[in-house]
């Protein structure tokens, strides 16, 4: 069965710290990958997304995530993470054929602290 | 973009009460909709796949009398929870795709906080 690993549970850093938050999946065919963040008290929000094309993405508030075929990976990344980006976050997949769901990482917690 | 909506966004019921929540696809027709729960600190579990004019289909342990799903319409679904109890309080978000060609992401409704008293 397709799965999706997030290897952080919860990861906590201070202001201006770099970030990187892994993804690994284990679908082997085609699929589309996704970064969604939820704030607290609010719905999901889409990061970014990798359809095909250039394996480097950005998204949103500074957001990128590389693509690593061989290694069946999509990290997200920031530079210098903010108070405001503490949320979860999480990594989710679909299979590149026909009508089919997402299927979501357990998540990561971000707290950010100043 | 695509515009999902859920409603209601939040609702409290007692005990042994049934709950219905609507899902739209606003903009878009939506042959398929996916209803996933999520309960707190923790990630989007799939609990079925909505089809238009014909049976959901329900993931692996969840009860399909219990979560009743009728996607009568193009852009309507919705999740009614029979007989509600504590340990059904959740947060229940739909989510439907553009369409079922490549390449295409999913839009999520706002969610429904249920809270069964």
């Amino acid at each position: 069965a397709q799965s999706v690993s997030q290897h952080n549970h919860h990861v906590i850093l201070s202001e201006a710290a770099s970030l990187e938050l892994g993804c690994n999946y284990s679908y082997g065919g085609t699929v589309n990958l996704f970064w969604y963040v939820q704030y607290p008290g609010q719905h999901l929000q889409l990061l970014l997304k990798y359809f095909s094309g250039d394996p480097l993405v950005k998204g949103i508030k500074g957001f990128e995530a590389e693509f690593i075929k061989s290694k069946f990976s999509f990290n997200l990344r920031k530079p210098s993470v903010q108070w405001s980006d503490t949320a979860e976050y999480f990594c989710a997949v679909i299979r590149n054929s026909g009508n089919t769901p997402l299927v979501f990482g357990k998540g990561t917690r971000l707290s950010v602290i100043a | 973009g695509a515009v999902v909506s859920q409603h209601p966004s939040r609702v409290i019921c007692k005990s042994g009460t049934s709950v219905k929540i609507e899902c739209r696809s606003l903009d878009f027709q939506a042959t398929t909709m996916f209803w996933y729960r999520q309960f707190p600190k923790q990630s989007l579990m799939l609990m079925a796949t909505s089809n238009e004019g014909s049976k959901a289909t329900y993931e692996q342990g969840v009860e399909k009398d219990k979560f009743l799903i009728n996607h009568a319409s193009l852009t309507l679904s919705t999740l009614t929870v029979t007989s509600a109890h504590p340990e059904d309080s959740s947060f229940y978000i739909c989510s439907a795709r553009l369409g079922v060609t490549k390449n295409t992401e999913a839009f999520f409704g706002q969610g429904t906080r249920l809270t069964v008293v």
